[in-house]
């Protein structure tokens, strides 16, 4: 899938860094979402903006924050983290609003080291 | 919430060989998904499904949804197939939730 583009690919910072990860999707949907994906663990959803809205927050940590300046662009920052935060972070989106059902299209991920 | 299992775990298959992967899910969906997760970590969707048959080339997913279960089949199976298989659903209003995975490795 080329719809959904992640940047960067590959982060490696320590727990005092402040970084941010950028997902862009170029296929005209409504809904984008930020999941977590650890070793060992299913996805975890973690974030949801609807019309750049945020619709829900799936009791993630303050240290993470998300920011959707417009329906095609999402934004996760980063600050403090801890090393079992040390995960692919995934981006998706889908035409609908989340719950309607709608196919959702991955990026491909940011894979995410904490020293 | 709902519960999403799949089965098996692993599967080890040779080169050529068929295999069927199965989701069991324990509420009503409206959303049904097959992906396959590359080495590289990559997300393909595969399948939207919440219900009847469709076929992808070597690869095709059923969903029985009055019995909330899906199955993929893959046939002739190649080293690319190699990856893990997830299976994600909605209820309605709600999140997509995912399957902890079937982790596939075909040998030559």
């Amino acid at each position: 899938e080329t719809g959904v583009t992640q940047t960067p690919r590959h982060l490696v910072m320590g727990m005092t860094n402040k970084k941010s990860l950028k997902c862009e999707q170029h296929l005209g949907h409504n809904a984008m979402y930020w999941y977590k994906q650890s070793a060992k663990k299913p996805l975890e959803l973690m974030f949801v903006y609807n019309f750049k809205e945020q619709t829900e927050n799936n009791s993630v940590p303050s240290r993470f924050s998300p920011e959707c300046p417009n329906s095609s662009h999402l934004f996760l920052h980063l600050h403090t983290l801890q090393p079992e935060d040390s995960a692919l972070y995934l981006c998706a989106s889908s035409q609908g609003q989340a719950g309607a059902g709608d196919t959702q299209y991955f990026g491909p991920g940011t894979r995410l080291t904490v020293l | 919430g709902i519960q999403v299992e799949q089965s098996p775990p692993d599967l080890i298959l040779q080169e050529g060989a068929n295999s069927t992967l199965r989701c069991n899910f324990s509420d009503s969906v409206n959303n049904l998904q097959w992906f396959h997760q590359n080495p590289w970590g990559q997300l393909i969707n595969l399948f939207y499904i919440p219900s009847g048959t469709k076929q992808n080339g070597r690869l095709s997913a059923t969903t029985v949804a009055t019995e909330r279960y899906s199955l993929l089949y893959i046939s002739s199976s190649q080293t690319t197939d190699s990856g893990v298989y997830f299976c994600a659903v909605t209820a309605a209003g709600n999140k997509l939730t995912f399957g902890g995975g079937t982790r596939v490795l075909v040998k030559p």
